[in-house]
């Protein structure tokens, strides 16, 4: 079945960095979803990219949809302490039905 | 507008009890979508809902799980008897079209012991 590498696992970043995060496969999705997750809470859509090549920004956060519908990128640019969180890529499958394959997760931890 | 809403947020049952969650989308999606995530694992897909149809139910481990989407409104999940290896988060999303991006509920926490 289609399935989906992220990475990195998890990372320590300094206040003000950026950050860059990524999901790669072997078969192509027809639309990527990043999603944030605080403890206790469900995912949160950070940005849906819809087409291939699609370059979409969210105040600090900037996504884009690979050429060859394979891969994904999500950036983070001037990181903050609220930023800590578990980051998912999510790629819909292409293989008739709608539901969508999850990455394992980013976990990200900012040093203030 | 409300989000999606789940019920319980957490569940505490013994193994070979009955447990039924509850899932309410956002009003007017007609798409519904069941996740599971077993502790440090990725957030596996269960099944698909449109209006009160099951589109796709690929995901669903085993005949212990039965899901019903009864008049298109809100959806129950329900594990008889429960495993050990039931124990994780229960996700509901919800979308609007099915090539739309999905918005999630908090989930239900489920242990069994």
């Amino acid at each position: 079945g289609q399935q989906l590498n992220q990475s990195p696992q998890s990372m320590f970043i300094q206040e003000g960095e950026d950050v860059s995060m990524n999901c790669t496969s072997s078969s192509i999705f027809n639309t990527w979803l990043w999603y944030k997750q605080d403890p206790g809470e469900g995912p949160v859509l950070l940005i849906a990219l819809y087409k291939a090549g699609e370059l979409t920004s969210n105040g600090r956060l900037t996504a884009q949809f690979g050429i060859t519908r394979k891969d994904s990128f999500l950036n983070i640019s001037a990181s903050i302490p609220s930023d800590v969180g578990i980051y998912f890529c999510a790629g819909q499958s292409t293989s008739g039905t709608y539901k969508y394959i999850f990455g394992t997760g980013t976990r990200l931890k900012v040093l203030a | 507008e409300a989000g999606v809403t789940q019920f319980p947020s957490h569940s505490v049952i013994e193994k070979g009890q009955t447990v039924t969650l509850r899932c309410d989308p956002i009003s007017g999606h007609d798409n519904l979508y069941w996740y599971r995530r077993v502790m440090g694992k990725e957030i596996k897909f269960l099944l698909h809902f449109v209006k009160e149809s099951k589109q796709d139910e690929s995901g669903m481990p085993n005949n212990r799980f039965l899901a019903e989407r009864t008049g298109g409104t809100y959806s129950t999940l329900k594990v008889q008897p429960a495993e050990l290896e039931d124990s994780g988060v229960y996700f509901c999303a919800s979308s609007p079209g099915t090539g739309r991006a999905q918005h999630f509920g908090d989930g239900t926490r489920l242990s069994i012991l």
